[in-house]
């Protein structure tokens, strides 16, 4: 089966400043995909960025980046220019490229931003 | 917006009472997926419908659980004889087919209290 670990419980960053969220995933899946959703408090959770593990290129979206690393199954999100309202539980998350293709969530790293 | 509908978003009810969340997914979406979420963890996977088929359960889902599609649009997930470990939020998320790993969209969730 496969597992999802985000090893950082929380973070903090000063606005304006960047962070990297850490993930790590274990398969023997070639064919899958890898997520970053993000809930804010009480509210609903969105995807943030995706990736294909077959593309070679690291996905962004605006501010948001990730450094895919296959071989070593690590997955870390890079905010960039943090703004106040990115503070929010992020989740990584892996789904199978197989059929009845299912998300597995990390627990979750707690990120803060202070002004 | 037609996003994920959740109802209802609170309940609280006494240990024992059967509970049933309803869910509408985005229209057209004909997988629709629940999760079990509890504070400060990641979602975990109860079950999942592709159109009105209820194609795979976890199990976590337990005896007490039981989750419909029955026409293949909007879901119910009952919970019966409550007990107080079931103090959760119910997630419910849908997306499509065609496009392997697409994007899953998620409810607000559905908080349920167990006194």
């Amino acid at each position: 089966a496969q597992t999802v670990t985000q090893s950082q419980p929380e973070m903090s960053v000063q606005e304006a400043e960047t962070v990297t969220l850490s993930c790590t995933y274990d398969t023997s899946e070639s064919d899958y995909y890898l997520f970053w959703y993000k809930q804010p408090p009480s509210r609903q959770m969105i995807l943030v960025i995706r990736q294909e593990a077959y593309k070679q290129q690291n996905a962004t979206e605006n501010r948001f980046s990730v450094n895919f690393q296959k071989a070593a199954k690590s997955f870390s999100l890079k905010i960039s220019d943090s703004q106040l309202g990115d503070a929010a539980m992020y989740f990584c998350a892996y789904r199978s490229g197989l059929p009845g293709n299912k998300l597995v969530f990390g627990a979750g790293t707690i990120l803060r931003v202070k002004s | 917006d037609t996003g994920v509908s959740q109802d209802p978003r609170h309940k609280i009810t006494k240990r024992g009472q059967n509970v049933t969340f309803r869910c509408d997914p985005i229209s057209e979406h004909n997988r629709l997926y629940w999760y079990r979420q509890t504070l400060g963890q990641g979602p975990e996977f109860l079950t999942y419908f592709q159109n009105e088929a209820q194609l795979e359960k976890s199990r976590l889902l337990s005896d007490r659980f039981s989750a419909e599609r029955p026409k293949g649009s909007f879901s119910t997930l009952e919970i019966q004889r409550t007990e107080q470990g079931d103090s959760a939020m119910y997630l419910c998320a849908s997306s499509v087919t065609g496009v392997s790993g697409n994007t899953i969209y998620f409810g607000e969730g559905s908080w349920l209290t167990v006194v």
